[in-house]
């Protein structure tokens, strides 16, 4: 059980264009999902926290209007990266949680590289 | 401060050993979690263990183990009996009650095992 899925898993853009990446909880109900960013070699970066029908609560320093989260359901959120830049590249990982549950569940992350 | 301290940036164990993996927290809330995770390289982050701050057991998940000295604020992992597959970057986590849906992630311990 406790299974998030993300797709695509890698993907190639060109600047200037926005990509779209989804995260699913396929056998549970996610209250909670995260985005987290991730350099190479380095620790995951929490970028936003949405609940299911509310806004998302983005982190300091992480600009809104260019990282598009959207969680219209239960079982999916989606991280809209908008007007892209090679700086954007990198590996996005969502993670899951459900209600009352002490653990997130991380979807196999999404490597996106902007060209 | 960091929220979240390993001091070990790699390690090797040799194969069927065990090997501890030191995490050091920093919070004032009474109530928290600490978390495991395994981050092999497809990226996937696996969750491995949790303890939570009032358990007075340490917890156990087969061959993980996670060693908590609340007074020390330390929650290492110990692997037991490594395996080959064992090899991968491995996080721990805290969450604090206060703000349920943070994690604050340490930076990591790049765990080699050898055959």
């Amino acid at each position: 059980g406790a299974v998030v899925s993300q797709h695509p898993s890698w993907v190639i853009c060109k600047s200037g264009t926005s990509v779209k990446i989804e995260c699913r909880s396929l056998d549970f109900q996610a209250t909670t999902m995260f985005w987290y960013r991730q350099f190479p070699k380095q620790s995951l970066m929490l970028m936003a926290t949405s609940n299911e029908g509310s806004k998302a609560t983005y982190e300091q320093g992480v600009e809104k209007d260019k990282f598009l989260i959207n969680h219209a359901s239960l079982t999916l959120s989606t991280l809209t990266v908008t007007s892209a830049h090679p700086e954007d590249s990198s590996f996005y990982i969502c993670s899951a949680r459900g209600l009352g549950a002490n653990e997130q569940y991380f979807g196999p992350g999404t490597r996106l590289t902007v060209t | 401060a960091q929220k979240i301290t390993q001091t070990q940036p790699g390690m090797f164990v040799q194969e069927k050993e065990a090997v501890t993996l030191d995490c050091t927290y920093d919070t004032s809330d009474q109530s928290y979690g600490l978390f495991w995770y395994k981050q092999p390289s497809s990226g996937e982050m696996i969750f491995l263990i949790y303890q939570g701050s009032y358990d007075e057991q340490n917890a156990t998940e087969g061959r993980y183990s996670l060693n908590f000295q609340k007074a020390r604020k330390s929650a290492n992992l110990v692997i037991s009996a490594s395996q080959l597959g064992d090899s991968a970057m491995y996080f721990c986590a805290m969450r604090e009650e206060y703000n349920f849906n943070k994690f604050y992630f340490g930076s990591g311990t790049k765990l080699n095992v050898k055959p």
